[in-house]
């Protein structure tokens, strides 16, 4: 259970075009959605929190006019990179909000998705 | 502030012992998580810690002392499978925040 998918897996964009990532909680339903950006070598950035039929929460820092975030349905967020440029040009991982038994005990747990590569060229 | 840290690389032989550290500082906490990524691929879940002691999962053993600041992931009878970075993140208010990963690699 608690699967996480992604689409597409990789996408390579001229400069100027805008780019739709799509993340999916194929088992559960998800609340909550996060999107991190990863550089290589780097760690797990935290871009937004993507909440079901609310606005989505920005990190500081993060452009909310060029990562617009959709969370439409309680399986389906969406991340669309606009007027892409090559610094955007990163792994972008969804992850989807759930709650699991540990130990006897409810846990709240992030599962992700197996990401997104972006080039923009 | 926020702070969380854990060594950059480490190595280890197939069949040994090895112990990765993080630490961190934050102003609110519910607790632990160890993940694995490997190259390319999005971290998937090993553990979490919301109480002090030691987790054990198979292999994987992990161990949080909340005062102190710190937790260790504990990975026995190593395998080649096992190279990868282990991210240590903590979690509050529902969010998550990642050390940098600790990349480690197994040898023959």
């Amino acid at each position: 259970g608690a699967v996480v998918s992604q689409h597409p897996s990789w996408v390579i964009c001229k400069s100027g075009t805008s780019v739709k990532i799509e993340c999916r909680s194929l088992d559960f339903q998800a609340t909550t959605m996060f999107w991190y950006r990863q550089f290589p070598k780097q760690s797990l950035m935290l871009m937004a929190t993507s909440n079901e039929g609310s606005k989505a929460t920005y990190e500081q820092g993060v452009e909310k006019d060029k990562f617009l975030i959709n969370h439409a349905s309680l399986t389906l967020s969406t991340l669309t990179v606009t007027s892409a440029h090559p610094e955007d040009s990163s792994f972008y991982i969804c992850s989807a909000r759930a709650f699991t038994l540990t130990s006897g005990a409810s846990t709240d747990t992030q599962y992700f998705g197996p990401g997104t590569r972006l080039t923009v060229l | 502030g926020q702070n969380i840290d854990q060594p950059t690389e480490m190595t280890a032989t197939e069949g040994a012992i090895v112990q990765i550290n993080c630490t961190y500082q934050t102003s609110g906490f519910n607790g632990l998580f160890w993940y694995q990524q490997h190259a390319g691929e999005a971290p998937t879940f090993l553990s979490y810690n919301v109480l002090d002691g030691l987790e054990e999962k198979g292999r994987f053993s992990s161990f949080l002392s909340r005062s102190k600041g710190y937790s260790y992931l504990l990975l026995k009878e190593l395998q080649m499978k096992d190279s990868a970075s282990y991210l240590c993140a903590f979690t509050r208010y529902s969010t998550l925040t990642f050390g940098k990963g600790t990349m480690l690699l197994v040898s023959p």
